[in-house]
């Protein structure tokens, strides 16, 4: 089965400054990779994706890439702010046919003020 | 976007008593729902698929007598924890497949679980 690494476990910035959190993954099938963000006693939200044809993909501060050859994919928070601090998880699937999603063991993000 | 709902929000319960939390979507169907377990600070672990109208696929290590699901319709499944132990404790999230894909998951807001 699938199996998500994910580095560093806990990540403090200051404000402004940016953050990155890498995922590597293990399936060559796995094709889609989620990003929740998750706030202390609250539901995981999806924040970005991206898809194995997709090298980059970008939204506002956000920015997520993948190596579909190294197989590693990675999260990019520029000028962060303290509200950005919270658990963020990536993830990886196959997709398609109600495939189960793998989620990594968690980046805890701290944007210090 | 689309809400999934879970319900109770917390519960506290006895040792050897039964605890049912029910994962609803609210404004989709549902044909496969997922029900994870999430430990404090720690990344959320699949316990098992749940498939409407038929039997739900547990992970491994999962004890499906322990932990019974049942997806009766496609907006509602439930997850029954029987004879809940201390060491059941947990935070446990539900999420829905709207479209199918394998791909965009909704999650619930959890229910927080203590056996005393």
């Amino acid at each position: 089965g699938e199996n998500v690494e994910q580095h560093p476990s806990t990540l403090s910035v200051q404000e402004g400054d940016s953050a990155v959190i890498k995922c590597t993954y293990s399936d060559s099938a796995s094709n889609y990779f989620p990003w929740y963000k998750q706030e202390l006693g609250k539901r995981p939200q999806l924040i970005i994706d991206i898809r194995s044809n997709v090298g980059e993909k970008k939204d506002q501060r956000i920015a997520v890439t993948l190596n579909k050859t190294a197989k590693h994919f990675s999260l990019h928070i520029t000028e962060t702010q303290p509200e950005d601090s919270a658990v963020y998880f990536c993830a990886a699937t196959r997709g398609g046919g109600y495939q189960k999603v793998t989620f990594g063991t968690g980046t805890k993000l701290q944007v210090i003020p | 976007g689309a809400v999934v709902s879970q319900h109770p929000s917390w519960v506290i319960c006895k040792s050897g008593t039964s605890v049912k939390i029910e994962c609803r979507s609210l404004d989709f169907q549902a044909t496969t729902m997922f029900w994870y377990r999430q430990f404090p600070k720690q990344s959320l672990m699949l316990m098992a698929t749940s498939n409407e109208g038929s039997k739900a696929t547990y992970e491994q290590g999962v004890e499906k007598d322990k932990f019974l699901i049942n997806h009766a319709s496609l907006t509602l499944s439930t997850l029954t924890v029987t004879s809940a132990h201390p060491e059941d404790s947990s935070f446990y999230i539900c999420s829905a497949d709207r479209t199918g894909s394998g791909e965009t998951q909704y999650f619930g807001p959890g229910t927080r679980l203590l056996v005393l």
